[in-house]
């Protein structure tokens, strides 16, 4: 079945620091990808997505490109703010019932 | 895109209750989902919430415990039944609109049960 694994947290770094946070799946055919982002206290946001292989997708300067050969999605940032500690979710969606597939979910703290 | 308004937002309950969850979308969606959300952890899929027919549960969840309903496409409710300390946790509904790829999400309730 489908499944996604991302790597586990928490993540700390500093202030200005390049962050990635990796994302692999397992899938048949071809599902659509996403980042969503938990901030304290709050509800899911979609951060970005890719629908298919080599889109890139991008949004508030993270970003993540859609790799089918290596079955990946990992998220990237050039220079992580305090304001981006979060809990960061990588899921695929199955097209045939839009039902998404979770990863464990990482936990992301950025210090001053 | 699409506003999810999830109410309450939290409540603390006293074991043996039901509590009814709400969600109302601003949009028609085409899919609804309700997931539940245990403290630092990922989210489980309960049920998908199907529009004037019963709601497809996943495994280990039951309709007796988490009925829902969809009367239209633009409105949800869950109710956790006869709760326990075990139901505390955060629930969230979400949608898909049409002609979309991507699931929105309601604010979350966050339950108690004492």
């Amino acid at each position: 079945g489908n499944s996604v694994t991302q790597m586990e947290g928490p993540v700390t770094l500093s202030e200005e620091a390049f962050l990635t946070i990796n994302c692999t799946y397992t899938a048949t055919g071809y599902p659509s990808l996403f980042w969503y982002v938990q901030y304290p206290g709050e509800g899911l946001q979609l951060l970005l997505k890719a629908t298919k292989a080599d889109d890139k997708g991008s949004n508030k300067g993270f970003e993540a490109t859609y790799r089918k050969e290596t079955t990946s999605f990992h998220l990237e940032k050039g220079s992580v703010q305090v304001s981006d500690s979060a809990v960061y979710f990588c899921a695929l969606s199955d097209r045939r019932n839009y039902q998404l597939i979770w990863g464990a979910g990482t936990k992301l703290i950025i210090k001053p | 895109s699409a506003v999810i308004s999830q109410k309450p937002s939290r409540d603390i309950c006293q074991r043996g209750t039901s509590l009814t969850i709400q969600c109302q979308v601003d949009s028609q969606v085409t899919m609804m989902f309700w997931y539940r959300q245990q403290p630092g952890q990922s989210l489980t899929l309960i049920a998908t919430a199907n529009q004037g027919s019963e709601a497809t549960y996943e495994s280990g969840f039951v309709i007796d415990k988490f009925p829902i309903s969809r009367p239209n496409l633009t409105f949800s409710t869950l109710t956790v039944s006869n709760m326990s300390p075990e139901d505390s946790s955060i629930y969230l509904c979400s949608g898909v609109p049409r002609g979309n790829t991507e699931a929105f999400f309601g604010q979350g309730t966050r339950l108690t049960v004492v």
